[in-house]
């Protein structure tokens, strides 16, 4: 079945300095991912959707310029929180969805295990 | 404002017993519905979807959950529980079908005791 390997799971981070988070499609070709924040005991909440070889599309309240999404390829995207702070912890969750039609089953997404971001 | 709503934000139930968790949403016209679990450490798996067709739909590890159009609600049953299924389930819905975003509701803990 499809899978999403995020990287890395667990990583902290003094305040100020910035974090990358991969989002790869392992076997199927991602045209678009989506990029959720997960606070603790709550819901995701979808901060993004990048399509790939175009800008991505943000949800209102999230910042473009501290959040930066590159979607280079069909089997990976790339979540940067630029100069994080302490308030930017979170669980960052990606998924991806293949081509296809609707009916076919592609809208249904397939998510990766997160990433932990601790910022100190 | 538009919404999934899970009503049970803590289950506790002993092993055996049977489970439903509500989910209510606020979308009207064409829903496509999913239910996701996701297990102690692990990420968010998909249990069940309905797209159209039968209203009851039947998932992965014994769970079926049922859309009633005229409640807009699809709540997920299981009649008995293991100790294994303990873990957070999310109702999730994209409002107009097709390629539009995916909302979560805020989850619902589930915990089984042996």
């Amino acid at each position: 079945g499809a899978v999403v390997s995020q990287h890395p799971s667990w990583v902290i981070c003094k305040s100020g300095t910035s974090v990358k988070i991969e989002c790869r499609s392992l076997d199927f070709q991602a045209t678009t991912m989506f990029w959720y924040r997960q606070f603790p005991k709550q819901s995701l909440m979808l901060m993004a959707t990048s399509n790939e070889g175009s800008k991505a599309t943000y949800e209102q309240g999230v910042e473009k310029d501290k959040f930066l999404i590159n979607h280079a390829s069909l089997t990976l995207s790339t979540l940067t929180v630029t100069s994080a702070h302490p308030e930017d912890s979170s669980f960052y969750i990606c998924s991806a969805r293949g081509s296809g039609l609707p009916a076919s089953g592609a809208n249904v997404l397939t998510f990766g295990a997160g990433s932990r971001l601790t910022v100190l | 404002a538009q919404s999934v709503s899970q009503h049970n934000h803590h289950v506790i139930l002993s092993e055996a017993a049977s489970l439903e968790l509500g989910c209510n949403y606020s979308y009207g016209g064409t829903v496509n519905l999913f239910w996701y679990v996701q297990y102690p450490g692990q990420h968010l798996q998909l249990l069940l979807k309905y797209f159209s067709g039968d209203p009851l739909v039947k998932g992965i590890k014994g769970f079926e959950a049922e859309f009633i159009k005229s409640k807009f609600s699809f709540n997920l049953r299981k009649p008995s529980v293991q100790w294994s299924d303990t873990a957070e389930y999310f109702c999730a819905v994209i409002p107009g079908g097709g390629y539009n975003k995916l909302i979560f509701g805020a989850g619902t803990r589930l915990a089984v005791h042996p």
